[in-house]
């Protein structure tokens, strides 16, 4: 299994450009999460989705838009960058089979938005 | 506001001394979960306690939840300086809830 795989790793994005954060994993899990994460902080939960079809809002859903038509995938869309996006995301997943379990996490896309 | 919150902030202990981090949270909760964060990688699973548990232990890991108390906390004994890293707990309100995470704990471990 690969698990949780992110694309790109890395991303510089000029203000006002549009962009699609890619996410997948192969482990069937119910549930998937994007998350930001700014330097020295926690992380805030950007959208959630609890299966295909279903998403919803977090924390800090202003300026991102996600889809969920696949179990495997689901992409976040940046509508028009701004400097206040640059971060570091983070998608998660997880199963639901028994509650909420383990999330496990990919490895991040670095954006900088100039 | 998050649902959870870490305290201390930062940490800062010798190498085989016992470091102990609190998280509370404001609403009921279904899970509590404890990561690690290395800096600049992504977060790992370290345990999960459910809201009808009050202690687990994973090797040199123990959590307890206070569900009066709306806390938690993580002992991590016999520190290692492997175990420097961010440390963030998590909480869902139901099954099928989104998982909010707290600001963390850094810990620094001293050889």
């Amino acid at each position: 299994n690969a698990g949780v795989t992110q694309t790109p790793k890395f991303q510089v994005l000029k203000t006002g450009q549009s962009m699609t954060l890619q996410c997948a994993q192969d482990m069937n899990h119910e549930y998937m999460s994007w998350y930001r994460q700014d330097p020295g902080m926690g992380l805030r939960l950007i959208h959630y989705s609890v299966g295909a079809g279903i998403t919803d809002q977090g924390e800090v859903p202003n300026g991102y838009n996600v889809s969920r038509s696949t179990t495997e995938d689901f992409p976040l869309r940046l509508l028009s960058a701004a400097p206040s996006q640059t971060s570091v995301y983070f998608c998660a997943s997880s199963s639901l089979a028994g509650g909420q379990e383990t999330q496990y996490f990919g490895p991040g896309t670095r954006l900088l938005v100039l | 506001s998050q649902q959870g919150e870490e305290d201390p902030q930062a940490l800062s202990i010798q190498e085989g001394e016992n470091a102990t981090m609190n998280c509370s949270y404001k609403t009921s909760i279904n899970n509590l979960q404890w990561y690690r964060q290395n800096s600049g990688r992504g977060l790992v699973h370290l345990i999960l306690i459910r809201s009808n548990e009050r202690e687990k232990h994973s090797g040199r890991l123990r959590v307890t939840l206070d569900t009066s108390k709306k806390s938690s906390s993580l002992l991590i004994t016999a520190s290692r300086a492997a175990d420097t890293a961010s440390y963030f707990c998590a909480t869902d309100k139901t099954s099928y809830d989104k998982v909010i995470f707290g600001p963390g704990t850094s810990l620094s471990v001293i050889p």
